[in-house]
């Protein structure tokens, strides 16, 4: 099965510091996400990566960065945290090949973040 | 990518049927439908996905409209663990990194009760 590891399940910093949520997929998938999810907003997407040190800006980038230095690991860096990100953040994986037909994301469990 | 409307939330007793509809009038032709879910505290998990014809897996039975306008996801045997937000996504099927990615809406709450 594919297994798709967030580094943290919870998370609490404090306004201002960098914070650094990490993602590792095992199926050497080549797409990568990452979703942030508010209660009423649904699932967003953030920012992705088609491949190693690509990256693409999603729906809701301002306010973080990605790093994708190896294929099955994706970074979501927050530079100065506020309080307006805190949320559940969701990381993805896809097949490019069949991600084209199939549609199919593997989650992880999800981090959530509280930034007081 | 096509906007979806789904209800936001729907009951469904043990055992029964649950019958989840999705409207996409807005769809055009090479656009796919899919279907997700998502348990509390877990993250979206894939269930079925189709173009034109009706598709069934061992999750679910995928019921799109003639005119592609509307579908329905199809629960056969409800059980208590299938209470879940459940999404329906359109999305074009192409080749390309930025197409390759999904936009979730709110999705349906299905509470399944025994």
């Amino acid at each position: 099965d594919v297994k798709v590891t967030q580094s943290s399940r919870y998370l609490v910093k404090r306004t201002g510091e960098k914070v650094f949520l990490e993602c590792v997929q095992d199926m050497d998938h080549e797409n990568m996400f990452w979703y942030r999810q508010d209660p009423g907003l649904g699932l967003r997407l953030i920012y992705f990566s088609y491949d190693v040190k690509m990256k693409e800006k999603g729906d809701i980038p301002e306010g973080y960065s990605v790093s994708r230095e190896k294929k099955e690991r994706f970074s979501l860096i927050l530079e100065s945290a506020s309080t307006n990100q805190t949320s559940m953040y969701l990381c993805a994986s896809s097949l490019f090949v069949l991600a084209v037909y199939t549609g199919e994301l593997f989650f992880g469990e999800g981090s959530r973040l509280t930034v007081l | 990518d096509a906007k979806t409307t789904q209800p936001t939330s729907m009951d469904c007793a043990e055992g029964r049927a649950a019958n989840l509809p999705c409207n996409h009038s807005t769809i055009s032709g090479n656009e796919y439908v899919y279907w997700y879910r998502q348990i509390h505290s877990q993250g979206p998990q894939y269930i079925i996905h189709g173009l034109k014809n009706n598709e069934t897996n061992e999750m679910a039975s995928l019921i799109i409209t003639e005119d592609r306008k509307s579908s329905t996801l199809i629960l056969p045997h409800a059980t208590l663990r299938d209470t879940a937000v459940y999404y329906c996504i359109v999305r074009v099927g192409a080749l390309g990194g930025a197409t390759n990615k999904l936009i979730f809406g709110t999705g349906t709450l299905l509470a399944v009760q025994p």
